[in-house]
């Protein structure tokens, strides 16, 4: 079975720029993740999907993050503008009946 | 407001040896899960063992066993006969209705040769 698929895997960017993640989750799970994790912490909630709605994104930044997953299967994450507390792995993950599985996640170096 | 802690930052354990992983919740909820998540340096979460709260039986996954205290609120997790490969951050994770999961800090492990 095919896992979650995120894209890029790195990348750096300068403070001030924009960047977008990609995420592809497993097929048939509805629910859809994105985290955030700085490192030497647990990963943070920013948003989660049900199909193509938003369940809760309590803790997105939506001055600068945002989020989408229009037709309810893959996901983009994006922030505009970056900041250096940006520097985190991005998690992407997909649910269904009560197991996450997680993609391999996008490390964002914000100079 | 649920809240899931992990007091060791960090353990060590010898290869071939018993390690136990504490983890402790805060939930007025009855019914929920929880989990046991591994990060190599890889960086990829992947799933170890769950436990749903309605079962008194402790969930085992071959080397990887849990000792859950609903009353106490404890979740721990046991690794016996330690290997090299379990090296790795371990988080404990709670999940409530509407699949909403929280994670604790994490446990760096270092399996010693």
């Amino acid at each position: 079975e095919a896992g979650v698929a995120q894209s890029p895997r790195y990348k750096i960017i300068e403070k001030r720029q924009s960047v977008a993640f990609w995420c592809n989750p497993i097929s048939g799970h509805a629910t859809l993740y994105w985290y955030q994790q700085i490192l030497g912490q647990g990963p943070k909630l920013l948003i989660q999907f049900q199909n193509n709605g938003v369940v809760d994104d309590s803790q997105l930044p939506k001055d600068r993050f945002s989020a989408e997953r229009l037709k309810g299967v893959d996901s983009t994450l994006k922030i505009q503008p970056a900041k250096l507390e940006d520097s985190a792995v991005y998690l992407c993950a997909s649910s269904f009946q009560g197991a996450k599985f997680f993609g391999p996640g996008t490390r964002l170096t914000v100079l | 407001a649920q809240t899931v802690t992990q007091s060791q930052p960090e353990m060590s354990v010898q290869e071939a040896e018993t390690v136990t992983l504490s983890c402790t919740y805060d939930t007025s909820e009855s019914d929920y899960y929880l989990f046991w998540y591994k990060q190599p340096p890889s960086r990829q979460m992947i799933l170890v063992i769950r436990q749903e709260a309605y079962k008194q039986q402790n969930a085992t996954e071959n080397r990887f066993s849990v000792n859950f205290q609903k009353a106490a609120k404890s979740f721990s997790l046991k690794i016996s006969d330690s290997q090299l490969g379990d090296a790795a951050m371990y988080f404990c994770a709670y999940r409530r209705g509407g699949n909403q999961f929280y994670f604790g800090t994490g446990t760096s492990l270092t399996v010693i040769p």
